[in-house]
């Protein structure tokens, strides 16, 4: 089950950071969190993860609180090819093997 | 690197045939494949996991004999809906990693049954 709660929706001004907050406030000690958008129609893309530093890379920065009880993806110049679902996603280790499980995400729409 | 490909993209098949969809990891090994559901404005629902030369875990309420999968290789895991009906209609996406990586994904197959 997904451990994980984002907004349903969001906008962004082109040009501008994007924000996308996510709790996991039952996160525990060795779970990374992952973010991940889907473009309508295609598979979800990989952007960032992290278990407790920020990370940056060159699509987005993550930022964990301390208390890892939640993030947040931020995409520095938003552009209008960033309007996707995000789906930020806790691993959990089960018995069958660290799943992915999808929670609902936020659409995130870039408006020029 | 980390390319997931996924075949067909797109498949019509008849109320009662059985429609196979492939995953290939494309340049690197997958010790472990999972196989999505994604119905119109709804999230993904994971339905099984498969490690290659083992039988497939699946989901509660996934039924197996319906969903066949087969992850024969490191590189290759097949996804085959036997006696496809209309609500089978869906799109269904793979995805690979290798232990302890992020999971990545094939760009999905669009299953329509008449």
């Amino acid at each position: 089950d997904a451990k994980t709660t984002q907004p349903t929706s969001m906008d962004c001004a082109e040009g501008r950071a994007a924000n996308l907050p996510c709790n996991h406030s039952t996160i525990s000690g060795n779970e990374y969190v992952y973010w991940y958008r889907q473009i309508h129609s295609q598979g979800p893309q990989y952007i960032i993860h992290g278990l407790k530093n920020n990370e940056t890379n060159e699509m987005a920065s993550l930022i964990i609180t301390e208390d890892r009880k939640s993030s947040t993806l931020i995409l520095p110049h938003a552009t209008l090819r960033d309007t996707a679902v995000y789906y930020c996603i806790v691993r959990a280790s089960t018995n069958t093997g660290n799943q992915f499980y999808f929670g609902t995400g936020t659409s995130l729409t870039v408006i020029p | 690197g980390a390319v997931v490909s996924q075949h067909p993209s797109w498949v019509i098949c008849k109320s009662g045939t059985s429609v196979k969809i492939e995953c290939r990891s494309l340049d690197f090994q997958a010790t472990t494949m999972f196989w999505y559901r994604q119905f119109p404005k709804q999230s993904l629902m994971l339905m099984a996991t498969s490690n290659e030369g083992s039988k497939a875990t699946y989901e509660q309420g996934v039924e197996k004999d319906k969903f066949l999968i087969n992850h024969a290789s490191l590189t290759l895991s097949t996804l085959t809906v036997t006696s496809a009906h209309p609500e089978d209609s869906s799109f269904y996406i793979c995805s690979a990693r290798l232990t302890a990586s992020p999971l990545h994904f094939g760009n999905g197959t669009r299953l329509t049954v008449t």
